[in-house]
């Protein structure tokens, strides 16, 4: 139990485009997702963090506009990039939260390798 | 400012000695701190969670301790396997009893055979 996947795993696209990842919790309902961002030898950096059916908190000096998050349901969160550039190549790490065996655990996907060229 | 530490030289151990692997932190007082296993290009997989009234947590051949006044945490691998190479994150919730998680750069280990 307690999977989460995401979609792509990875997609390559040419500047200025957009791209949407989607992150699902298939056999619970995850009450917050969280979205990260890890850089080749580094930490995984928390994006934002998104409830169902409420806007998502940026952590400072990540743009709200340029990553949207939609989090529509309790199994579904995308991340959109908009116009996306070189610079935005990452890997990006979705996470689902959601009361399980007695306790709040993180789960999470797989994530999704974008670049941008 | 907040920071977790962990150590970014590889270590390199050999088949079925213990892997100890060390995350510190400055200026948190967590709730709990994690270890999560991650592969190469794969997403973090969670190992253990300890509180911070929990000096010591075992799981199988994992034990996690936690000293809150050291500010330390270490992470034993006894018996180590090949398949026990991969990169370690330490992770802390970054408020207080709070629901982020931060994530230290982690250490990459390598077990020889």
């Amino acid at each position: 139990g307690a999977v989460v996947s995401q979609h792509p795993s990875w997609v390559i696209c040419k500047s200025g485009t957009s791209v949407k990842i989607e992150c699902r919790s298939l056999d619970f309902q995850a009450t917050t997702m969280f979205w990260y961002r890890q850089f080749p030898k580094q930490s995984l950096m928390l994006m934002a963090t998104s409830n169902e059916g409420s806007k998502a908190t940026y952590e400072q000096g990540v743009e709200k506009d340029k990553f949207l998050i939609n989090h529509a349901s309790l199994t579904l969160s995308t991340l959109t990039v908009t116009s996306a550039h070189p610079e935005d190549s990452s890997f990006y790490i979705c996470s689902a939260s959601g009361y399980i065996r007695g306790s709040n655990e993180q789960f999470f996907g797989p994530g999704t390798r974008l670049t941008v060229l | 400012s907040q920071k977790i530490e962990q150590n970014s030289e590889a270590l390199n151990i050999q088949e079925g000695k213990t892997a100890t692997l060390t995350c510190n932190y400055t200026n948190y007082s967590p709730a709990y701190l994690q270890w999560y296993r991650q592969d190469p290009g794969r997403g973090p997989v969670f190992l253990l969670l300890i509180r911070e009234n929990e000096k010591e947590k075992r799981k199988e051949r994992l034990k996690v301790t936690f000293d809150t006044t050291l500010k330390q945490s270490l992470f034993h691998i006894t018996a180590s396997q090949p398949a026990d190479s991969a990169t370690y994150l330490c992770a802390l919730d970054k408020d207080t009893g709070g629901f982020k998680t931060i994530f230290g750069a982690g250490t990459r280990l390598f077990v020889k055979a």
